[in-house]
């Protein structure tokens, strides 16, 4: 099973800055096997970005991905107050599916 | 867009088999793969697994899951028997079997006498 470990667990920021999130895989995942999710208090979670770079669908591009092999790292560039919220990184590499423990980004 | 929305008990007794439903509105559900996904409180995200005509299961949860779907419904299912406090979570349908498209809100469930 592949484990993933997220970095920072929680990212103190104010609307406007620029917040890096890590997701760091314990073995190296096939086609780049990388997604990631948002996800608010009493909302669905949202897909934002998958195949380690690609925005899904309405995804504002002050969200991007980045990454191969065992080293990940979603960006938003200028946070905006709707974008405090939990982060979790998932890779379907391989079987199980597994997913980080999440980043909180709050606001500082 | 497709919205999918998860129905079941809140509340299911020790030994009995929790059994829970994902409507799916704005896209067939014949057309790709659905997953279920669960988080305990407390604890991370676990997927539990993606199926259509076949599937494939997260190993430590494999024989006790049944899966099917309804499609004159809409409608897809998990059952997961021989429940224990460690199957207290919040479970999520989701359409996709790699990464996950879009997904419930979620529905928390309880396993306690």
């Amino acid at each position: 099973e592949i484990v993933l470990t997220q970095s920072p667990g929680t990212l103190s920021l104010s609307p406007g800055e620029r917040a890096t999130l890590s997701c760091r895989a314990s073995q190296s995942l096939s086609s780049s096997s990388l997604a990631w999710y948002q996800r608010k208090p009493g909302q669905a979670p949202r897909l934002l970005i998958y195949d380690s770079s690609i925005r899904a669908n309405g995804i504002p591009d002050r969200f991007s991905g980045s990454g191969s092999g065992t080293d990940f790292t979603l960006t938003i560039s200028r946070l905006e107050t709707e974008d405090f919220a939990m982060y979790y990184c998932q890779q379907y590499g391989s079987s199980p599916r597994t997913f980080g423990q999440g980043t909180k980004v709050e606001i500082k | 867009q497709v919205q999918l929305q998860e129905s079941g008990p809140g509340l299911v007794k020790p030994s009995e088999t929790l059994s829970l439903t994902c409507t799916v509105s704005g896209g067939s559900i014949s057309s790709q793969y659905w997953s279920w996904i669960r988080q305990p409180p407390g604890k991370g995200l676990e997927w539990i697994g993606y199926f259509r005509y076949s599937g494939d299961y997260n190993s430590s949860l494999k024989s006790r899951i049944t899966t099917s779907i309804d499609a004159s419904k809409n409608q897809f299912s998990l059952t997961l028997s021989s429940v224990t406090a460690a199957d207290t979570a919040t479970y999520y349908c989701a359409s996709g079997r790699g990464y996950f498209d879009y997904w419930g809100q979620g529905t928390l469930v309880t396993v306690s006498s």
